[in-house]
């Protein structure tokens, strides 16, 4: 079947402007997960949500960042009033249900979204 | 908390050397360890863990425990093999934690 899809696959916006970024996780998977891939860094952990539990939003930067996730299945991030240090690549990873010290679930990536704001 | 390290950001080899991309963690339990590779134009992917003790694209990996390291290796680079390659760990919950990637250019 289909992989993880994102979209835009690019996008690029003002400063001070908001900016939403949409993920389709594989069907059937419960987890799903947003990193930021900035440039020269590593991937970022920020959002986590599995099933219909509390997502952890552990990883968001600042109060600017906050997701959704709309019946189980398709994400959004929304970054309020971008800034320039918010440019990178912005990935989204599903896997199989998952939880804390069990197995690992293999994460299955999109392509990202690169988001530049000027 | 957890840290993974990956000193090298770009490592060059010529086709049919060795190769060794280095990966240091930072952990007090007892971790998963990963390498995901991303190849260009390709979404990120993974490559192997270490609980698998497999051998993948030719690639080995072994943990370390007295080193904290897991160092990803091959015998004989391929041109193909010339990608982004990130280590990862697993600290006892659903989240990774990268590393900042090194670049391997395998020259012809």
């Amino acid at each position: 079947g289909a992989g993880v899809s994102q979209s835009p696959s690019n996008k690029v916006t003002e400063k001070g402007k908001d900016v939403e970024l949409r993920c389709d996780p594989i069907s059937g998977h419960t987890a799903l997960y947003w990193y930021r891939q900035s440039l020269g860094q590593g991937l970022e952990f920020l959002i986590y949500f599995q099933g219909n539990s509390a997502p952890d939003k552990s990883g968001l930067p600042s109060d600017r960042f906050s997701a959704e996730r709309t019946g189980g299945s398709v994400s959004t991030l929304t970054i309020q009033r971008t800034q320039q240090e918010d440019s990178a690549v912005y990935l989204c990873a599903s896997s199989q249900q998952t939880h804390s010290g069990a197995q690992y679930n293999e994460q299955f990536f999109g392509p990202g979204t690169r988001l530049t704001v000027l | 908390a957890q840290r993974v390290t990956q000193p090298e950001k770009l490592l060059s080899v010529f086709k049919g050397a060795p190769v060794e991309l280095k990966c240091n963690y930072s952990y007090s339990g007892s971790p998963e360890l990963f390498w995901y590779v991303q190849y260009s134009r390709q979404r990120l992917q993974l490559l192997l863990r270490h609980i698998s003790r497999e051998s993948i694209k030719g690639f080995t990996a072994d943990l370390n425990k007295g080193e904290t390291s897991f160092h990803l290796k091959k015998p004989f680079a391929q041109e193909e093999d010339s990608a982004m390659y990130y280590c990862a760990l697993r600290a006892g919950s659903y989240q990774l934690t990268f590393g900042k990637g090194t670049k391997l250019s395998v020259i012809p």
